[in-house]
């Protein structure tokens, strides 16, 4: 069964970086698109990133777009999340989420357990 | 970008009762439109997509409709188990997420 295992979280200070990984397994993670989501806590889901399945095109939201950096490496297995310049407002469970595809769209059909980031002095 | 308004923000109904959750979007998204059920300390799950579409494993009871700018998920009979947020999130550009709606269970 398919499997997103999201590590690296933790406090950390303002202006610090951090870096999230996130282990696949259970699915050809090669093959397939992958995400950032974060939530703040008590609000909303937020888009983050996307990463393609061969690693050649990224997108970010507006948010975070100079600061994160999503990446993948197809020979681990894993996705991950450079962070850097954190602000307050980036304290979230972040998650990563495997996408899925239909004959027309593309959907986030599993997802990780999702990883604290605490951004705080 | 693409802004999804989902209503109501909350939503309280007895077990049995039919639950109607209302996205609606700022432009045509066709049918690129998927809903997720958050429930409390869980990661979301991935209910419909395209619209219209069960994901495995989600009960009948849940069905999507709409087209465009205007999309409801309906459950049908609440379960005490249905207590969640929803979100909607659109794919028609680069994906945004409603900002949910509470379904609380009397």
């Amino acid at each position: 069964q398919v499997q997103l295992v999201e590590s690296g979280g933790g406090v950390v200070q303002p202006g610090r970086s951090l870096r999230l990984s996130c282990a696949a397994s259970g699915f050809t993670f090669s093959s397939f698109g992958m995400h950032w989501v974060r939530q703040a806590p008590g609000k909303g889901l937020e888009w983050v990133a996307v990463i393609s399945y061969d690693g050649s095109n990224e997108h970010y939201a507006d948010s975070v777009k100079g600061r994160f950096t999503i990446s993948r490496d197809n020979s681990k297995n894993t996705l991950y999340l450079q962070m850097e310049s954190l602000r307050a407002e980036d304290t979230a469970v972040y998650y990563c989420a495997k996408d899925g595809c239909s004959s027309t769209s593309c959907f986030h059909e599993h997802w990780g357990q999702g990883n604290l980031v605490t951004v705080s002095s | 970008e693409i802004v999804l308004t989902q209503s109501p923000a909350t939503l309280s109904l007895s077990p049995g009762e039919r639950a109607t959750l209302s996205c609606r979007a700022s432009h045509s998204v066709s049918n690129y439109l998927a809903w997720y059920q958050q429930k409390p300390g869980q990661a979301p799950r991935l209910l419909i997509y395209d619209a219209s579409n069960r994901a495995t494993g989600i009960p009948a009871r849940f069905s999507g409709s709409g087209s465009g700018t205007d999309f409801t998920l309906t459950i049908s009979s609440l379960e005490p188990e249905d207590l969640a947020v929803y979100y909607c999130q659109q794919r028609s550009n680069w994906p945004t997420f409603g900002q949910g709606t509470r379904l609380e269970i009397k």
